[in-house]
């Protein structure tokens, strides 16, 4: 149980283009999901807590308008890079937390990955 | 939490030997703490977990030591196999039932020598 999918997997895209991450909980519903980022040989940042029905929430730092997170339901969030750079290359990973007495607290299930290249 | 470096610190041992992997925290008010496993290419795998009123637990090949006194968790693997090679990360969660944001240490990658 607790399986989280990623979508896709790697994406390749031109400067200025938006490309869309899906994230899916496969087994279970989840009112909370969270999008993080991590580059190359280093540990994962959070960057906003995704709230089914509600907006997300960013962590300092991070462009709301930039990345824009939609939770439309209880088994999926989607995270949109928007007018994507170079800069934004990086692994995204987003995890998700099975509802309250469905396991260990906090526990949280992550998808794959995905792997951002913008030329 | 702790600071993200550029560098994974590196542990490597021989096939069949324990590993142990540290990990200190800095929030005093954490009161859970899981480890991970990051396969390359891969999202972070649960391993095993702790609450902040124990300080062991054992799973299948693995250990969880917290010591609160000086914010210290060890992850130990018995028996390792090459298949344990991977980054392993340490993170911490704070008090209350809200609290569902994790925080991940810098990680450790950790090979396995055949």
């Amino acid at each position: 149980g607790a399986v989280v999918s990623q979508h896709p997997s790697w994406v390749i895209c031109k400067s200025g283009t938006s490309v869309k991450i899906e994230c899916r909980s496969l087994d279970f519903q989840a009112t909370t999901m969270f999008w993080y980022r991590q580059f190359p040989k280093q540990s994962l940042m959070l960057m906003a807590t995704s709230n089914e029905g509600s907006k997300a929430t960013y962590e300092q730092g991070v462009e709301k308008d930039k990345f824009l997170i939609n939770h439309a339901s209880l088994t999926l969030s989607t995270l949109t890079v928007t007018s994507a750079h170079p800069e934004d290359s990086s692994f995204y990973i987003c995890s998700a937390i099975p509802p309250q007495g469905e396991g260990p607290k906090n526990i949280q299930y992550f998808g794959a990955g995905t792997r951002l290249s913008v030329l | 939490g702790e600071s993200v470096g550029l560098h994974l610190p590196t542990l490597s041992v021989q096939e069949g030997d324990n590993s142990i992997i540290n990990c200190a925290y800095s929030n005093s008010a954490s009161d859970y703490f899981i480890w991970y496993k990051q396969e390359s290419g891969k999202g972070p795998q649960f391993i095993i977990d702790i609450r902040s009123n124990m300080d062991k637990r054992q799973g299948q090949r693995v250990t969880v030591l917290l010591n609160k006194t000086v914010k210290h968790l060890s992850l130990q693997i018995a028996a390792t196999q090459p298949g344990d090679s991977a980054v392993y990360f340490c993170a911490e969660t704070g008090a209350g039932a809200g609290s569902y944001q994790l925080t991940f240490g810098k990680g450790t990658k950790l090979s396995v020598i055949p």
